[in-house]
């Protein structure tokens, strides 16, 4: 089975700009989650969807977005970037109701604000 | 609401010595309860999950059981590895189904 794959790998975005990260879910899982993680901290929970809508967020501003499409993959976007989001961030996979089984995540994007 | 506290590191071990990462968390209702570790320039990887009290999780060597009454799931190694050496995150299932982490504990192995 393959796995949660994130792209691009590194990206350098100026104060300002947009950006979009993009998710691919590890196959069989439905449900997909994104996390920030600043250096040096645990990850943050940014929001999840399932069936292509939003169904739960974490404590960010509204200019983080998302997307859910129908194969599941997703979307993270950040408008408006500020020198703070420069993080890693982290997709994840799940199957909703099997919440027991944890997540599986994939290799992050490494976001730089300049 | 749910949150997780670890122990502070960085922790620095020699090869073949015992590892005692610990995590308390405070919770309403039974979370379950996860050890991801992160290595290098990597994202998480799951190491050990538990349910519900008292399910001990294990993986690779490392233990943790969950434990209700002390509201803890501490991680431990008989005898750790170089290759051990990363960064240990505690985590527990939030009122989303999201997951709440602690702040990390890095792990040095030294040979």
């Amino acid at each position: 089975e393959t796995g949660v794959t994130q792209s691009p790998t590194h990206l350098i975005k100026t104060r300002g700009q947009q950006v979009t990260l993009r998710c691919s879910s590890q196959s069989g899982h439905n449900t997909v989650s994104w996390y920030q993680q600043a250096l040096g901290q645990g990850p943050q929970f940014i929001f999840q969807y399932y069936r292509e809508e939003e169904n739960g967020r974490g404590n960010f501003p509204p200019r983080f977005s998302g997307l859910q499409f129908p194969n599941y993959s997703s979307e993270l976007n950040v408008n408006a970037l500020e020198l703070d989001d420069s993080a890693l961030y982290l997709c994840a996979s799940s199957f909703q109701g099997d919440k027991g089984n944890g997540y599986t995540f994939g290799s992050g994007t490494r976001l730089t604000v300049v | 609401g749910n949150s997780v506290t670890q122990m502070e590191g960085p922790v620095t071990l020699s090869e073949e010595a015992f590892l005692t990462i610990n995590c308390t968390y405070t919770a309403t209702g039974y979370p379950s309860l996860f050890w991801y570790v992160q290595y290098p320039g990597e994202g998480l990887q799951l190491l050990l999950k538990a349910t519900k009290a008292d399910d001990k999780g294990s993986n690779k060597g490392f233990e943790a059981t969950y434990r209700k009454e002390t509201t803890s799931f501490h991680l431990e190694k008989g005898s750790v590895q170089v290759s051990d050496s990363a960064v240990y995150f505690c985590a527990l299932t939030g009122s989303q189904g999201n997951l709440i982490f602690g702040k990390g504990t890095k792990l040095s192995v030294k040979p």
